[in-house]
């Protein structure tokens, strides 16, 4: 069966360290692989995407890793922040529009 | 400012009742998407639609019914069939690019339905 895995538990971290998710599948050949950012109450948000022949990614503090061939990818925080608190998705995207999300990873940076 | 609403914020249902959660987008976007998400859980799809008067059931589409008779609205019934109806809901959109699929998904605020 398709599934769809994010670190199981809840990461808490120091501010100024690096935060790192794991999004691991099985079952699924996906085009391309998004994150999220979800705050409690409200509605995800984009933050990166990573397509099938990309390894790395890069937006300001946040990296991305996308292993096709271990069915994973990696997202980075890096100089965390009290702000980076939430929780965070990963997408798998189908050619046909249609995304498969993961259960997320909540995120705590203590000041 | 363009971006999608959801309306209402909490919804309050008897059980037995059917009830409707209104998705309104002003980006443009071809596709729109309605996801359930429970604690602890990813989301869920329930229904989607690439273009005005079609739509796809999702993995969870039993006890619920949508329409996309515009562009910019895509409304979700969620029927007395559906045995476990409480839950956040969200409503997202697509722009379409040709054959990309390199887009992300825009997400509406939410409606956060209670079964009394």
């Amino acid at each position: 069966s398709q599934k769809i895995e994010q670190n199981s538990e809840a990461l808490n971290i120091q501010e100024g360290k690096t935060a790192t998710l794991t999004c691991n599948y099985t079952n699924y050949s996906p085009a391309y692989l998004q994150w999220y950012r979800q705050d409690p109450g409200r509605g995800p948000v984009f933050l990166l995407l990573i397509r099938e022949n990309e390894k790395e990614k890069r937006k300001e503090r946040l990296k991305v890793t996308f292993d096709t061939t271990l069915k994973q990818s990696l997202f980075h925080i890096t100089a965390s922040q009290p702000a980076d608190s939430a929780t965070y998705l990963c997408a798998l995207v189908h050619n046909d529009y249609k995304l498969s999300f993961g259960a997320g990873t909540t995120v705590t940076v203590r000041a | 400012d363009g971006g999608i609403t959801q309306s209402p914020k909490y919804l309050f249902r008897k059980e037995g009742q059917n009830v409707t959660l209104s998705c309104e987008q002003n980006l443009n976007h071809d596709a729109m998407y309605w996801y359930r998400q429970d604690p602890g859980q990813g989301l869920r799809l329930i229904y989607y639609s690439q273009i005005v008067n079609d739509f796809q059931k999702g993995d969870i589409a039993e006890g619920y019914s949508v329409s996309r008779e515009k562009k910019e609205s895509f409304p979700l019934t969620v029927t007395s069939a559906q045995k476990n109806p409480t839950a956040f809901y969200l409503c997202a959109s697509i722009k379409r690019s040709g054959d990309s699929v390199y887009n992300e998904q825009f997400f509406g605020p939410g409606t956060r339905l209670t079964v009394l």
